[in-house]
């Protein structure tokens, strides 16, 4: 079946630097979706990505879509303490049901 | 802003029970889903719901597990007989329609301990 891979699992940073999650899917995807998952809290939609090739930004992330549509990434530029959390890719199907990849949680040191 | 609200909270249950998961959807929302997050993985898609049917199922949604829409408003997980490793963070989730371009809602969750 369809797989979503999604890497690293984990990432510390120190306040201010860059981070950056990859998602990788075994099959062509439709569209991908982010998610954010706070420690106890709910995946919350970040974004959606629809076209080959497509970059959306939304202030400090950048979320990227392959051409082949089979890879996406996230990118957080100058992170804060406000960005911690569990960052999920999730492939969609036609039927609207999510795939999710493993996560990456992401600690930002002060 | 409309949200999928959740009951209970968190629920602990003895093994062999049956437990019930209650979520109301976003009101005009046509299609309800079910998922579930084991404590530290990923969240695992169990159940799609549309039309009063369920529309797609994964291999972990078995002949333990039910859905049911009551009443129109309600969206029920069942789970006849629980086990230990139904421990897990269910979460409900409804969507517009479920095209690309419409957002999923999750709700907050509800944490079931099968002890």
């Amino acid at each position: 079946g369809q797989q979503v891979m999604q890497i690293p699992q984990y990432q510390h940073v120190q306040e201010g630097e860059d981070f950056t999650t990859y998602c990788n899917s075994s099959t062509t995807l439709s569209n991908i979706q982010w998610y954010k998952q706070r420690p106890g809290g709910h995946p919350v939609f970040l974004i959606q990505l629809v076209k080959s090739g497509e970059v959306k930004k939304q202030k400090r992330l950048t979320f990227q879509f392959g051409e082949a549509k089979k890879n996406s990434s996230l990118h957080i530029t100058a992170t804060q303490t406000t960005d911690v959390g569990t960052y999920f890719c999730a492939g969609r199907s036609n039927t609207g049901k999510l795939i999710f990849g493993q996560g990456t949680t992401l600690q930002v040191k002060p | 802003e409309p949200e999928v609200t959740q009951t209970p909270s968190h629920q602990v249950t003895q093994m062999g029970q049956e437990v019930i998961l209650r979520c109301v959807p976003i009101s005009n929302h046509l299609y309800f889903y079910w998922y579930r997050q084991i404590l530290g993985q990923k969240v695992e898609f169990l159940v799609s719901f549309y039309n009063n049917e369920i529309s797609e199922k994964s291999e972990i949604f078995d002949d333990q597990f039910s859905v049911e829409r009551p009443d129109g408003s309600n969206f029920t997980l069942k789970i006849r007989s629980t086990k230990l490793e139904d421990s897990a963070m269910y979460f409900c989730a409804s969507s517009v329609n479920p095209a690309g371009g419409n957002t999923i809602y999750f709700g907050e969750g509800s944490w079931l301990t099968v002890v």
